[in-house]
């Protein structure tokens, strides 16, 4: 069974630092990855996905990833957050080949302070 | 090009009520997904449509919760009747395809549900 383990319910930055968001994954098989931005009472955006491509993976907003399979990692990155950023972050994994729902994490709220 | 569309936004009921939740998908995406988002938690699969045929409600409680999507386009989630632990966001997501590369799901605003 895949899943992910995203470290830090709460994360807090200052306008400017860099972002780094943690995700952790499990799976018997080559997984797809993915981040996703949920902004107060919206929906989930996608950021990015990894799909065995590049394993540093450029998304929207200025958001990367970068994909370690010897660590099981997906970090979240931003060199330099801003007020915009304040959302809550998912990271959700589904194994490749064929249909395969995706699983995704607890969550992770970033709190970013002027 | 208009995005994922539901109603209500949100929905206060006493338990023991039915309930229905309304999902418009994006034109032309033959898969359509419900999940459930409780509290503090990630959003958890309850049914997944390809056009208008249900082939993943594993995780649906069928004893309470029905899915229909008519002609492979809308789609309505109905609870009945609600208990308390139902309380949750309700999100529609909809993509191109499924099991595919491209297979980004694209999310609905919610409904949040409140049982009383």
């Amino acid at each position: 069974a895949q899943s992910v383990t995203q470290l830090g319910s709460h994360v807090s930055v200052s306008e400017g630092a860099l972002v780094l968001l943690r995700c952790n994954y499990s799976s018997s098989v080559p997984p797809y990855l993915f981040w996703y931005v949920q902004y107060p009472n919206q929906g989930l955006q996608l950021l990015l996905k990894y799909t065995s491509a590049a394993t540093l993976v450029k998304g929207i907003n200025g958001f990367e990833a970068e994909f370690k399979k010897s660590e099981t990692s997906f970090h979240l990155t931003k060199p330099s957050a801003h007020m915009s950023d304040a959302a809550e972050y998912f990271c959700a994994v589904r194994i490749s080949g064929g249909y395969q729902k995706v699983t995704f994490g607890t969550g992770t709220k970033l709190q970013v302070i002027p | 090009e208009a995005g994922v569309v539901q109603s209500p936004r949100y929905k206060i009921i006493e338990k023991k009520q039915p309930v229905a939740f309304w999902c418009n998908p994006i034109s032309g995406h033959n898969t359509l997904y419900w999940y459930r988002q409780n509290l503090g938690q990630g959003p958890e699969l309850l049914i997944r449509y390809e056009n208008e045929e249900a082939v993943d409600d594993s995780q649906l409680p069928k004893d309470r919760f029905s899915a229909e999507r008519l002609k492979g386009v809308d789609s309505t989630l109905k609870i009945q009747p609600a208990e308390l632990g139902d309380s949750a966001v309700y999100l529609c997501a909809s993509s191109p395809a499924s099991g595919s590369v491209a297979d980004t799901q694209y999310f609905g605003p919610g409904t949040r549900l409140t049982v009383l």
